[in-house]
């Protein structure tokens, strides 16, 4: 059964603690990305992924980081450098990054700060 | 840069009623358009995707237009349903291989 996990399902973060966000593919896509979703407003890209070993940011990558060490999986990191954390994050991939193809999502990780 | 607006930002109508959606974009050199499905709490689903040299796709009662000289597109849902309810949200691909999405229409369908 194809498709994008992403864990966990909630995610508490205290002050000054770096936090991270587990996201799977077992679609054998090359390329992978990460959104941020805040009320009222689109999806807004943090950083992506074309190719193993390899990620660009996006318009909102300060604050977070990421890795590419295998195929399907792209971890996001929320660094305490990052103010505002509190948001429903999503992850995606689709067959290429020039393919214009669909872009398959995960169902998400909410991201709260105590 | 690519910007997309939906308007309204929420709508409510009584079951049976005919859907229309609009989704407005910026940049006419827009290539694939696509409307998503966001369930509360969820991820999006993917509904339709009108390749930049169609003017529209059809699935069962969805029907999306691309007019890229006007810069919109619209996503109609025939005899909605209370399973409709949801929020849509569509989103354009530029030449930087991004998707820019809009903030989506919120529908409540009403028994």
């Amino acid at each position: 059964d194809g498709g994008i996990t992403q864990s966990p399902k909630y995610l508490f973060r205290k002050e000054g603690q770096n936090v991270t966000l587990s996201c799977e593919q077992n679609l054998n896509h090359d390329a992978m990305y990460w959104y941020r979703q805040d009320p009222g407003q689109g999806l807004r890209l943090i950083y992506y992924s074309q190719i193993v070993n390899d990620f660009q940011k996006g318009d909102i990558a300060e604050g977070y980081s990421v890795s590419r060490e295998k195929k399907e999986s792209f971890p996001l990191t929320v660094t305490s450098a990052q103010k505002n954390p509190t948001a429903f994050y999503l992850c995606a991939s689709s067959i290429a990054l020039d393919s214009k193809e669909t872009q398959y999502f995960g169902p998400g990780t909410r991201l709260l700060v105590l | 840069k690519q910007e997309v607006t939906q308007i309204p930002a929420a709508l409510s109508v009584p079951e049976g009623e005919n859907l229309v959606l609009n989704c407005s974009f910026t940049d006419s050199a827009i290539y694939n358009l696509q409307w998503f499905r966001q369930d509360p709490g969820k991820g999006l689903t993917s509904l339709l995707l009108i390749q930049s040299s169609q003017r529209e796709q059809t699935s069962g009662r969805l029907n999306a237009s691309l007019d890229k000289s006007s810069g919109r597109s619209t996503l109609y849902i025939a005899a909605s349903q209370p399973g409709d309810s949801a929020t849509y949200l569509c989103a354009g691909y530029s030449n930087d291989y991004k998707l820019s999405f809009g903030a989506g229409t919120t529908v409540t369908v009403r028994a």
